[in-house]
């Protein structure tokens, strides 16, 4: 079981929708999250990082609920330029080791015209 | 603003040659990190280094070695390479304000492919 999951996709959803996705994970001792945007080919880039208290920036916002190892993107307005794969993302101090940053397998948004 | 810069951007190589893979972190960062991106996978992370000395090591094999240098960059060597070997090897870096354990942003530079005929 990775540490932590997404749905994979692909969500293929028309411009202007509303799109969410999930991510769970299993360390308990994980300490800061993320989601990161991944177009093909490409370096994965910062989205967005996510607070207990749930954060907002322009059409995203994210949720985190530590009691259940859960995170959540929504995407409201969705954009063609959206399209691309979202990578849930957790970053902890896991017995000693150091600030690596453990990836979800992604999910792939394709935004139709 | 100045990013990670990665060199070379591709790279083929034969099975069983060696590849060094070169990193320049974000002006003022001192912690870089190497991850390994194979075909339809998440990235896995290999290594990371605060301050010049090894502050981290994941799923790196052995065949595989990395320092980081005065300046910060760092460098991935990589030898007796393999097919399996055939990649997208992204460098990040990051700012640790306090410790190595601090959990700042790592940005991404474009990453390196690397190709094993």
């Amino acid at each position: 079981r990775k540490e932590v999951e997404q749905d994979p996709g692909p969500f293929n959803v028309p411009e202007g929708a509303t799109v969410a996705f999930n991510c769970t994970y299993s360390n308990s001792a994980s300490q800061s999250f993320f989601w990161y945007r991944q177009d093909c080919r490409k370096e994965p880039k910062l989205l967005m990082s996510v607070y207990s208290s749930g954060n907002e920036d322009g059409r995203f916002t994210a949720q985190l609920n530590r009691a259940s190892q859960y995170i959540s993107l929504l995407i409201r307005d969705s954009k063609l330029s959206d399209s691309a794969t979202y990578l849930c993302v957790v970053n902890g101090i896991y017995g000693g080791a150091t600030n690596k940053l453990i990836f979800g397998t992604g999910t792939l948004l394709a935004v139709q015209p | 603003a100045a990013g990670v810069i990665q060199s070379p951007r591709h790279l083929i190589k034969e099975k069983r040659e060696t590849a060094t893979l070169k990193c320049y972190p974000i002006p003022r960062h001192d912690t870089v990190y190497w991850y390994q991106q194979g075909p339809g996978q998440d990235p896995q992370f290999l290594i990371s280094f605060y301050e010049k000395m090894q502050s981290d090591k994941g799923s790196i094999p052995d065949r595989f070695s990395a320092q980081q240098f005065s300046d910060y960059h760092s460098e991935l060597n990589m030898s007796s390479l393999e097919l399996g070997d055939s990649a997208l090897y992204f460098c990040a870096s990051s700012f640790s304000r306090v410790t190595a354990t601090s959990t700042d942003t790592q940005y991404f530079g474009p990453g390196t492919r690397l190709t094993v005929l």
